[in-house]
Formats: C-alpha cells, structure tokens, sequence
C-alpha cells in the first residue's frame, strides 16, 4: 500500500506564476488535509477536504489560492500569481475516515512539495 | 494563539542522554500527537496519545499527557545521532464541524555523537 504521494517534490516558480501542487492519498482514504511549513516553522493548516467537498478553508488565504479533490483523481492546491512569500514546504495529508484524526487514528503525510519562488 | 507551544526551541545532547521535550496548549483536544521531521524531509508519526490516557510508551520513547495542565511531555531515552530532527506535537480538534491536527512551533534535537 503505497502512501501518500505528492508530487512534484520541488517546483520553482517565477513571480506571477502558477503553481499546481499534487496529493495523491493513500489508497481507500477519502480525506485530505493540506498543510504550508514555512522555514523553521511547525506546519500550519490551510485546508481539509473531502472528494468533490471542501470542508473546511479556514486557513486558506482569501486570494489567489484554492484547492479540490476531485472525484477521480489527486487532490490539487493551486496558487495563482505567486509571490515570494509563498516559498515554503507544503504538505498532504489523508485519513481514512471524516474525523478520523479525532477517532484516534493517525493522519499519514506525504513527503512534502517545496515551492521556490524566484 | 491556536498553536501549541513547544519548548525547548532548541536542544543540543551527547548520544546517550535522555532528551525531554514538552508541548502546551491551549483549548480541549480528542488526542495529541507526536511526529518527527528530518531537515527537508516529510513527518513521521511517532505516537498517539488519547484525551483520556496519562502515559503512553514505544519502544524508547515515552509520552506523558496531563489534560488538567494542557500539557504533554515527549523523553526519547537512552538517545542516538539518527535522533536529531525536529519534533512536532499536533492536537487533534474539533471545532465548527471540522477536524484538523494543530501543530507547534517543534523542537530542533541535536544528538552529537
């Protein structure tokens, strides 16, 4: 059983750009959660999601920044018009369950995209 | 703040020594969680503490959990140099319909060998 998989691993943007950042979660699970690491910082919420519902976007900034999982197919966070601050770790995680985190069962991480914006 | 705090920020041990790293928080939580982070690598879960356990071990590690405090402590015992990472507590909440992992800030460990 494969774990969650993110992809691309780093992806270097130029200002203006946009990224399109990957989560493929682990097989069975319906639930993803997104999370952003700046450096040297713990990692912090942006978004909980369920196929084809967003659960909860509290974290996410108001603008330029948005997020899915689809039906079929990866979870995708997308940011438009990057700018430098949005240089960071960016981090998929899934559970098999809605609440599961809170069902004591552990949310499995991916390894993590490291967006470069120059 | 919806953070947890972990403190220290910082710790720097000789490979052998026991290191303690303590977490606070800050509103009720279902459970709290432990994870390690390699520099520029992904989290690893180390273990999970329920709301309503006090203790909790695997293997050389030992979590301790005080709710009345909003606490938890994590001793990795009798420690090496593959120890050095930084070490994550996550409160596991629900709140407004949601649930989500709360991280601190982490501890930095540095086990020199």
């Amino acid at each position: 059983n494969a774990g969650v998989m993110q992809n691309p691993r780093h992806l270097v943007r130029r200002r203006g750009q946009e990224a399109r950042l990957r989560c493929s979660p682990m097989k069975g699970h319906s639930h993803v959660y997104w999370y952003r690491q700046l450096p040297e910082e713990g990692l912090k919420f942006m978004v909980y999601l369920q196929k084809e519902n967003i659960i909860d976007e509290s974290g996410m900034p108001k603008e330029r920044f948005s997020a899915e999982f689809p039906k079929e197919g990866p979870s995708i966070l997308r940011i438009q018009q990057v700018v430098r601050g949005d240089s960071a770790a960016y981090f998929c995680a899934s559970s098999p369950l809605r609440g599961g985190i809170v069902l004591n069962t552990e949310a499995f991480f991916g390894q993590g995209t490291r967006l470069t914006v120059v | 703040s919806q953070q947890g705090e972990e403190d220290p920020q910082a710790l720097s041990i000789q490979e052998g020594e026991n290191a303690t790293m303590n977490c606070s928080y800050k509103t009720s939580i279902n459970n709290l969680q432990w994870y390690r982070q390699n520099s520029g690598r992904g989290l690893v879960h180390l273990i999970l503490i329920r709301s309503n356990e006090r203790e909790k071990h695997s293997g050389r590690l030992r979590v301790t959990l005080d709710t009345s405090k909003k606490s938890s402590s994590l001793l990795i015992t009798a420690s090496r140099a593959a120890d050095t990472a930084s070490y994550f507590c996550a409160t596991a909440r629900s709140q407004g319909g949601s649930e989500k992992l709360v991280f601190g800030k982490g501890t930095k460990l540095t086990v020199n060998p």
